[in-house]
């Protein structure tokens, strides 16, 4: 069975700083890998997906996530953190297309002036 | 991107009423479309999978008697929370996908709150 561990609940960075959040997976077969973005009282929005191909896949907002296989890890980062980047991560695994997303646990990004 | 839509967005009800939550793909068709639940400050839990002409397949722990889903056309989704409680009380999101991207699109998600 396929899982999402998202380690640290809550990360907090300073405006400008790197953001790194993590996620690790668990999967049987090649997975199909996503991280989404939930702001307060909406629904989630994709910020990038990794399927096959390139194992640094780049998305929205200037967040990038690089599939390393050998870890099962797919962590999410960006650069220089920004206010707006303040919400809910989510990181989700699918192991092939027509099956449901299985979710991690959620990560908090707080950011400070 | 290919657009799923929710509604209601929030709706309020009285302990023991049943309220029915539509899911529809506007812009393609879903053979297959997923409802999840999310508690406050919580991750999305897989509900059930809705397929389309057939019953839906329910997580362990979640009451089929109780979370009604039909799935009558390959744009619409229906999930209705029978005799609900209190404790029903959640953030309700459908999926769908499309092609072989292995992207799901979400809908907005409805908040159900349960007096």
């Amino acid at each position: 069975a396929q899982s999402v561990t998202q380690l640290g609940s809550h990360v907090s960075v300073s405006e400008g700083a790197l953001v790194l959040l993590r996620c690790n997976y668990s999967s049987s077969v090649p997975p199909y890998l996503f991280w989404y973005v939930q702001y307060p009282n909406q629904g989630l929005q994709l910020l990038l997906k990794y399927t096959t191909g390139a194992t640094l896949v780049k998305g929205i907002n200037g967040f990038e996530a690089e599939f390393k296989k050998s870890e099962t890890s797919f962590h999410l980062t960006k650069p220089s953190a920004h206010m707006s980047d303040a919400a809910e991560y989510f990181c989700a695994v699918r192991d092939q297309a027509g099956t449901a997303l299985i979710f991690g646990k959620g990560t908090t990004l707080s950011v400070s002036s | 991107g290919a657009v799923v839509s929710q509604h209601p967005s929030r709706v309020i009800c009285k302990s023991g009423t049943s309220v029915k939550i539509e899911c529809r793909s506007l812009d393609f068709q879903a053979t297959t479309m997923f409802w999840y639940r999310q508690f406050p400050k919580q991750s999305l839990m897989l509900m059930a999978t809705s397929n389309e002409g057939s019953k839906a397949t329910y997580e362990q722990g979640v009451e089929k008697d109780k979370f009604l889903i039909n799935h009558a056309s390959l744009t619409l989704s229906t999930l209705t929370v029978t005799s609900a409680h209190p404790e029903d009380s959640s953030f309700y999101i459908c999926s769908a996908g499309q092609g072989k991207s292995g992207e799901l699109f979400f809908g907005e998600g409805s908040r159900l709150t349960v007096l």
